[in-house]
């Protein structure tokens, strides 16, 4: 049973650009959850997304961010117009039936320069 | 916001010694899991306890939740070099996992050779 799956592994962006990432969740687990970490300040949650739906988007930025999780497909996180601070590692995170417990993918890291 | 806290911070100690890392927060938790992070890689779930007052087992780690389910600990007998690595607890307030996972900032412990 393949874990949760992100890609791109490394991500380098300009200023301006936009980012994707993407998250594959473990087969049969379809409750998606993104976490941004920076050094020293642990992991942050995001978003809580079930399919087709956004549950909880308290913990991401209003502006820029957006996520989706399709009906078909991985999970998207879509950050527009990147800035320097936006690099971070991103951790997707699924579960089968909501948050008792998570697993996570290897994460991707984005550096803006 | 909710608040968990870590301590220590950093842990050096050496091969064959035994340490206790902590998690404690002034709310209840539904539930908390405890994570090891290597770098460069994705969180691993080690554990979820539930009950207050559970101890559970993993080889040479005993976790522990605190009777009023507001406290965690981590024991780690004999440590070894493998267990070097960020330890990271994370819990859980609300039913149903809507406001998602909030983690500590975690404790970094070195097991020197």
């Amino acid at each position: 049973n393949a874990g949760v799956m992100q890609n791109p592994r490394h991500l380098v962006r300009r200023r301006g650009q936009e980012a994707r990432l993407r998250c594959s969740p473990m087969k049969g687990h379809s409750h998606v959850y993104w976490y941004r970490q920076l050094p020293e300040e642990g992991l942050k949650f995001m978003v809580y997304l079930q399919k087709e739906n956004i549950i909880d988007e308290s913990g991401m930025p209003k502006e820029r961010f957006s996520a989706e999780f399709p009906k078909e497909g991985p999970s998207i996180l879509r950050i527009q117009q990147v800035v320097r601070g936006d690099s971070a590692a991103y951790f997707c995170a699924s579960s089968p039936t909501g948050f008792t417990e998570a697993f996570f993918g290897q994460g991707t890291r984005l550096t803006v320069v | 916001t909710q608040l968990l806290e870590q301590s220590p911070q950093f842990l050096s100690i050496q091969e064959g010694e035994n340490l206790t890392v902590y998690c404690n927060s002034s709310s209840v938790f539904s539930s908390l899991q405890w994570y090891r992070q290597e770098p460069g890689e994705g969180p691993v779930l080690l554990v979820t306890v539930v009950t207050g007052g559970e101890v559970k087992k993993l080889k040479r780690l005993t976790f522990q939740f605190g009777d009023a389910r507001k406290d965690s600990s981590l024991h780690i007998t004999a440590a070894q070099p493998g267990d070097t690595g960020l330890y990271l607890c994370a819990g859980a307030w609300g039913g149903g996992g809507a406001d998602g996972l909030t983690f500590g900032k975690g404790t970094h412990l070195i097991i020197q050779p």
